[in-house]
């Protein structure tokens, strides 16, 4: 079946627009996250939602970011005014419980110029 | 706070050769699962092998391996017969088996491994 879809693959945007990132979990998922990759480095941990809830918004880096999920499926992280240190690869991943294993996207590549 | 640290940015290996990853972590949690990614250069992260934290017995993955050291909060990963295929950055894992964010990996920085011809 089909993976983790995530859009656009990448994105270019002039510093203070904002962006929609979407991700389009594994059909019956009910776990989903996200993840921000910056150049070399490791991911770092965004928001977690099981079902359309977000029982973990700690990794939200400012109130420029938000994040939504509808219908227990499709998730759009949203980040408003947009900076050019939010220039990253934004990683979406979801799990069948939140005990499964995590199966990821490809990401999107967010440029702020 | 669980910390995973990756101390070795990059490596390399000669091709058919053997490499090991190291990985070290913190936490107070004794129930807990440790995981290591592979990321090529497609981006998408895919699972290497997977360890649960209850268990002694080390788990292997046809030519991936790993060395879990629960006392010493080491988690290695061996790569044998390296193939041109695995040149990726890895990336070690850990995932905490309580509270609301259960399901949430906390990453390393990753090593990025080169394989030679």
């Amino acid at each position: 079946g089909a993976g983790v879809s995530q859009s656009p693959s990448n994105k270019v945007t002039e510093k203070g627009k904002d962006v929609e990132l979407r991700c389009d979990p594994i059909s019956g998922h009910t776990a989903l996250y996200w993840y921000r990759q910056s150049l070399g480095q490791g991911l770092e941990f965004l928001i977690y939602f099981q079902g359309n809830s977000a029982p973990d918004k700690s990794g939200l880096p400012s109130d420029r970011f938000s994040a939504e999920r509808t219908g227990g499926s499709v998730s759009t992280l949203t980040i408003q005014r947009t900076q050019q240190e939010d220039s990253a690869v934004y990683l979406c991943a979801s799990s069948l419980e939140n005990s499964s294993p995590l199966h990821f996207g490809n990401g999107t590549r967010l440029t702020v110029t | 706070a669980q910390t995973v640290t990756q101390s070795q940015p990059e490596m390399s290996v000669q091709e058919a050769e053997t490499v090991t990853l190291s990985c070290t972590y913190d936490t107070s949690e004794s129930d807990y699962y440790l995981f290591w990614y592979k990321q090529p250069p497609s981006r998408q992260m895919i699972l290497v092998i997977r360890q649960e934290a209850y268990k002694q017995q080390n788990a292997t993955e046809n030519r991936f391996s790993v060395n879990f050291q629960k006392a010493a909060k080491s988690f290695s990963l061996k790569i044998s017969d390296s193939q041109l295929g695995d040149a990726a950055m890895y990336f070690c894992a850990y995932r905490s088996d309580y509270g609301g964010s259960q399901g949430n990996l906390i990453f390393g920085k990753g090593t990025k491994l080169s394989v030679k011809p």
